[in-house]
């Protein structure tokens, strides 16, 4: 049984680009939550997606958006880059059982790096 | 709103040695809590959870937490420490919908030969 999977596991973009980071959710999982994850610290929440829907969102600009598919994979998208934007930036899934969202596994992340 | 504290960002123990890293939690709610940990150039791995059963929660690896209450604290222990325990821990908390986790800054935990 596959965990979480990522791809690419790295990319280096310049400031003002824009890039794509995509995410399969562990079988049988149908939610999907993007954090990012500074060196040093501990992962933010960005957003989280359900029925192919943003269900939440954490404290960051519409720079971030995202996208879930039929199949539960999500995209992360972010547009005109900064150098701050440089990070692992993590995908978890879960099951989500009435309003409740079970517990979340993390897949390895990709590492961006904005010169 | 919920919020965990991570008390000391680096821990040093002798291999053999007990484990403890410190957690506290807020939340107006009644928590769900984690610990996972991170190896280099890796994503989370889930250690345990705590979901309102019982308060000492066994996880992998020979790591266990307790929920105390009174205390608004879930540390994470091990019995004695192994040279493949070095890695960096987080402590977490969700929301009351479980939407959304609110992570520590994490603990550097070194093992000393």
């Amino acid at each position: 049984d596959a965990g979480v999977t990522q791809s690419p596991t790295h990319l280096i973009k310049t400031r003002g680009q824009q890039v794509t980071l995509r995410c399969s959710p562990k079988s049988g999982h149908d939610t999907v939550s993007w954090y990012q994850q500074a060196l040093g610290q501990g992962p933010q929440f960005i957003f989280q997606y359900y029925e192919e829907e943003e269900r939440q969102r954490g404290n960051f600009p519409d720079r971030f958006s995202g996208h879930q598919f039929p199949n539960y994979s999500s995209e992360l998208n972010v547009n005109a880059l900064l150098l701050g934007d440089s990070a692992l930036y993590l995908c978890a899934s879960s099951e989500t059982s009435g309003r409740w969202a079970d517990t979340q596994y993390f897949g390895p992340g990709t590492r961006l790096t904005v010169l | 709103a919920q919020s965990v504290t991570q008390l000391g960002s680096h821990v040093s123990v002798s291999e053999g040695a007990l484990v403890l890293l410190r957690c506290n939690y807020s939340s107006s709610v009644p928590p769900y809590l984690f610990w996972y940990v991170q190896y280099p150039n890796q994503g989370l791995q889930l250690l345990l959870k705590y979901t309102s059963a019982a308060t000492l929660v066994k996880g992998i690896n020979g790591f266990e937490a307790e929920f105390k209450k009174s205390e608004t604290s879930f540390h994470l222990t091990k019995p004695s420490a192994h040279m493949s325990d070095a890695a960096e821990y987080f402590c977490a908390v969700s929301s009351n919908t479980g939407n959304q986790f609110y992570f520590g800054t994490g603990t550097s935990l070194t093992v000393i030969p």
